[in-house]
């Protein structure tokens, strides 16, 4: 199977921040892989899909990258409503693991 | 874009079995896997497995193999999970989702989770 490795596991930052989630899977996935973002007490929302193409509706100041690999998320000039608990996944082969989360919380 | 509606809060005694419904709305119901992830609470995201609900084909989590069962009624547009031999370990909540195609697979629809309780 292939594992998602993800970090940091919580990160604290303020408004108007720049922030990086880094993924790593344990062998090659091309660019198969996934964002997700999750409010408490919600269902997780797709951010991101193949990588780096953005969800319609998505604002602009999230963006990822990577491939093989190693995967980022990148979310610039941090808003309130981004507070929120992040999840990589890649869509290569069954199982579609998931990253371990990252909880991101206002300094 | 469809939504999915999950059946409601369950409480079971362990050893018990659940069965969780996933009703998709406002859209075709084949034509997309339907997967299931459960969240522990304060823990991450768990993907069990999925549902083709043309052919009925599955696929499991070796996790769960033997003790989950997912079906579908495409007549109702329904899908389903049973997880059998429950245990506190069980307690979670269960998210059906959607996965879409698009260059690359990933989850465009979620529903709105279903808490199991496993509690004596």
């Amino acid at each position: 199977d292939i594992l998602m490795t993800q970090s940091p596991s919580s990160l604290s930052a303020s408004v108007g921040d720049r922030v990086i989630i880094t993924c790593r899977a344990s062998q090659n996935i091309k660019n198969y892989v996934v964002w997700y973002q999750q409010q408490p007490g919600k269902a997780p929302k797709v951010l991101i899909h193949a990588a780096s193409t953005l969800l319609s509706g998505v604002p602009s100041r999230f963006s990822g990258s990577g491939s093989g690999t190693d995967f980022t998320l990148t979310i610039n000039s941090l808003q309130a409503e981004d507070f929120a608990t992040y999840y990589c996944q890649h869509s290569y082969t069954t199982p579609y693991a998931f990253g371990q989360g990252t909880k991101l919380e206002i300094k | 874009q469809v939504q999915l509606q999950q059946s409601g809060t369950e409480v079971q005694k362990p050893g018990a079995s659940v069965k969780v419904s996933c009703k998709a709305a406002g859209d075709t119901f084949t034509g997309h896997n339907i997967h299931w992830v459960r969240q522990a609470r304060g823990q991450g995201l768990e993907w069990m497995g999925r549902i083709n609900p043309n052919s009925g084909g599955t696929t499991y989590s070796q996790k769960f193999q033997g003790r989950v069962t997912m079906t579908r009624d495409s007549s109702i547009g329904t899908a389903y999970m049973e997880l059998n031999t429950l245990t506190s370990d069980d307690t979670a909540v269960y998210f059906c989702a959607r996965e879409t195609f698009d260059f690359r697979s990933y989850f465009d629809s979620w529903g709105q989770g279903t808490l199991v309780t496993v509690s004596s």
